[in-house]
């Protein structure tokens, strides 16, 4: 496919499994953050967030780590599945905007059957 | 589950044209955004709208966008006189609460494609 601007970092993992992705934000003031899938074709697709009073969130099969000091934030897929093949994007928020997102470059999921 | 809608689906314009990019929030959500993705590139911000009023908008977001919101379901961005570089992908966006943007959901995107 087309392929313009920004390069985006690959992730390719067996089926079954587990996927860790990463980001670095941007502004050490963000403390609101969010991860987001993005199929083909569609739009953004909440997944989990995480507020900075904490460091680790839990949801049905994905984690997310917060770690402040460094400003890294990461996604972690238990039992990777075909279906969560995508694009995945790390977004931030800050104290001061009233909810506009900083959306980071991306990770592309591969996941092998 | 309730969804974010946008319409059209692609829309193909002329440079110097008028282009509206439509979209209908989750029914009782009350704060409405709009971001575009050019091709391969990350989401940006353009502008935040709550109580019939801008709350927030980017550098990207000039004198050339507006956003209005016609009637109790519908929420549109306007470009005045489309550029190339206008080219990309619109995704509205709804949420119930504004403060922390609150689990943004998104609409499937407007594909705009200025010639």
């Amino acid at each position: 496919g087309e392929s313009v601007g920004l390069h985006l970092p690959t992730l390719s993992v067996q089926e079954g499994d587990n996927s860790i992705i990463n980001c670095a934000y941007s502004n050490s003031a963000s403390d609101y953050f969010i991860w987001y899938k993005q199929e083909s074709g569609k739009g953004p697709q909440f997944i989990i967030d995480i507020r900075s009073n904490m460091d680790k969130r839990q949801g049905q099969r994905v984690t997310v780590l917060l770690n402040k000091t460094v400003k890294h934030l990461s996604l972690q897929i238990a039992a990777t599945q075909p279906g969560d093949s995508a694009v995945y994007f790390c977004a931030e928020n800050y104290g001061g905007s009233q909810g506009n997102l900083i959306f980071g470059k991306g990770t592309k999921l591969s996941v092998k059957p | 589950e309730p969804e974010v809608t946008q319409t059209p689906s692609h829309q193909v314009t002329q440079m110097g044209q008028e282009v509206i990019l439509r979209c209908v929030p989750i029914s009782n959500h009350l704060y409405f955004y709009w971001y575009r993705q050019i091709l391969g590139q990350k989401v940006e911000f353009l502008v935040s709208f709550y109580n019939n009023e801008i709350s927030e908008k980017s550098e990207i977001f000039d004198d050339q966008f507006s956003v209005e919101r016609p009637d109790g379901s519908n929420f549109t961005l306007k470009i005045r006189s489309t550029k190339l570089e206008d080219s990309a992908m619109y995704f509205c966006a709804s949420t119930r609460t504004g403060h922390r943007s609150y689990e943004q959901y998104f609409g499937p995107g407007t594909r705009l494609t200025v010639t």
